[in-house]
């Protein structure tokens, strides 16, 4: 497989439950992204990983936890969340952080679309 | 704040032109890029600029003015493929993405 890969594609949960998003890529990129994606309203950056390490988590809810065990892996794990958290969740990867080393374009998974009833 | 406005949707006919404007308010600038994302699908690159002027890809073209803070994407004999929304993000001092909401467009046979 190429490219960044999310699962599921489609979930629906209550605001009790305890699910997790992941995404994977198979890119070589060191560096991984969770987004935000809701109708008419511009992307939310999350998270950030780079090499491993978290670098960026954009005063996002404790109810969304990332996990990154390696390179090719992250996840967001879910629990007790709000309707209002219903969304488009985009996984994206770049070959470096968005820095002075120039502009690291980023490959988006397909995303997962998650309604909370 | 920062900020990036994008018309929310446009209509144009295949084969034709359209113009896809973005305006940006940044605290600093290390250019701009295009996403196109299909409904249900990842968004995926179209084009960076960091220096002013237009650069060409096949049928898509984009511009960049930095004394403006204005950039637009213009694609050309229009297919119905090109259907999309198209998502404008500027790089800030910081390198930080700051995204539009992007612009639905619309292609009629």
């Amino acid at each position: 497989e190429t490219g960044v890969t999310q699962t599921p594609r489609h979930l629906v949960m209550g605001m009790t439950n305890k699910k997790s998003l992941k995404c994977e890529q198979h890119l070589g990129h060191n560096a991984m992204y969770w987004y935000k994606q809701s109708a008419k309203k511009p992307l939310e950056l999350m998270f950030v990983y780079s090499l491993e390490e978290r670098v960026e988590n954009n005063s996002v809810p404790s109810r969304f936890s990332p996990e990154c065990p390696n390179s090719s892996h992250l996840f967001l794990h879910l629990h007790t969340l709000q309707p209002e958290d219903s969304a488009l969740y985009l996984c994206a990867s770049s070959q470096g952080e968005q820095g002075p080393s120039g502009a690291n374009v980023l490959t988006f998974g397909a995303g997962s679309r998650l309604t909370v009833l | 704040g920062q900020n990036i406005d994008q018309p929310t949707e446009m209509t144009a006919t295949e084969g034709a032109i359209v113009q896809i404007n973005c305006t940006y308010q940044t605290s600093g600038f290390n250019g701009l890029f295009w996403y196109q994302q299909h409904a249900g699908e990842a968004p995926t690159f179209l084009s960076y600029n960091v220096l002013d002027g237009l650069e060409e890809k096949g049928r898509f073209s984009s511009f960049l003015s930095r004394s403006k803070g204005y950039s637009y994407l213009l694609l050309k004999e229009l297919q119905m493929k090109d259907s999309a929304s198209y998502l404008c993000a500027a790089s800030d001092s910081n390198y930080q993405l700051i995204w539009g909401a992007g612009t639905k467009l619309i292609i009629k046979p």
